[in-house]
């Protein structure tokens, strides 16, 4: 297994486009998680799914933005008409249903919105 | 609610000089207590946890931190710098598992060692 992966590795686009990130996870992971990290500042939570069910959405998560993950496995991350304040480092992290689990992070998509 | 402080944005150390690492936390449930390491554009990598038993834990690298609950603390350390420990660091705390273990990181502190 090659860990978590996240794609593109980076991202510029215009304000007002739509991008999607792409973050496939450990093969046995039944957990997925974004993050999004800003410059400077330590990651910070957005959504997680359990198998393919979103279970949670933090406040941070507008009604641009759109998460899935169909059969559970691969997810996708959705912003719809991008705003300069969306530059940011999106991080997928995946880990096991579990009391002393650990979460693995992907190498995480930066994106730019010009 | 949880919530993780780390003080110092930046710290500076001599190669071969300790390294301190300070990471205070609150949570109303018991906390599981992570570090992790960032490398310039890259994701996180584990350095070490804490969920139950033993408060020194050891992680990879040489790094070690110490859980204090008198002092809500969760403090990283290495007694000798290297080069190659130039990067961010990020303590961070898990919501309990039914809450789906979401963490919570601190602000990071970045380590910059000097030859």
């Amino acid at each position: 297994d090659t860990g978590v992966s996240q794609n593109p590795r980076h991202k510029i686009t215009k304000r007002g486009q739509n991008v999607t990130f792409r973050c496939d996870p450990i093969s046995e992971h039944n957990r997925l998680y974004w993050y999004r990290q800003t410059l400077g500042q330590g990651p910070e939570f957005l959504t997680y799914f359990q198998n393919e069910a979103q279970l949670e959405k933090s406040r941070l998560l507008s009604d641009r933005f759109s998460a899935e993950r169909p059969k559970g496995s691969f997810s996708t991350l959705e912003i719809q008409r991008t705003e300069q304040g969306d530059s940011a480092m999106y991080l997928c992290a995946s880990s096991l249903r579990s009391v002393n689990t650990e979460a693995f992070f992907g190498q995480g998509t930066r994106l730019t919105v010009v | 609610a949880q919530s993780v402080t780390q003080l110092g944005s930046h710290v500076s150390v001599s190669e071969g000089a300790l390294v301190l690492l300070r990471c205070n936390y609150s949570s109303s449930v018991p906390p599981y207590l992570f570090w992790y390491v960032q490398y310039p554009n890259q994701g996180l990598q584990l350095l070490l946890k804490y969920t139950t038993g033993a408060t020194l834990v050891k992680g990879i690298n040489g790094f070690e931190a110490e859980f204090k609950k008198s002092e809500t603390s969760f403090h990283l350390t290495k007694p000798s710098a290297h080069m190659s420990d130039a990067a961010e660091y990020f303590c961070a705390v898990s919501a309990a598992e039914a809450a789906g273990n979401k963490l919570t990181f601190g602000g990071g502190t970045r380590v910059l060692v000097k030859p």
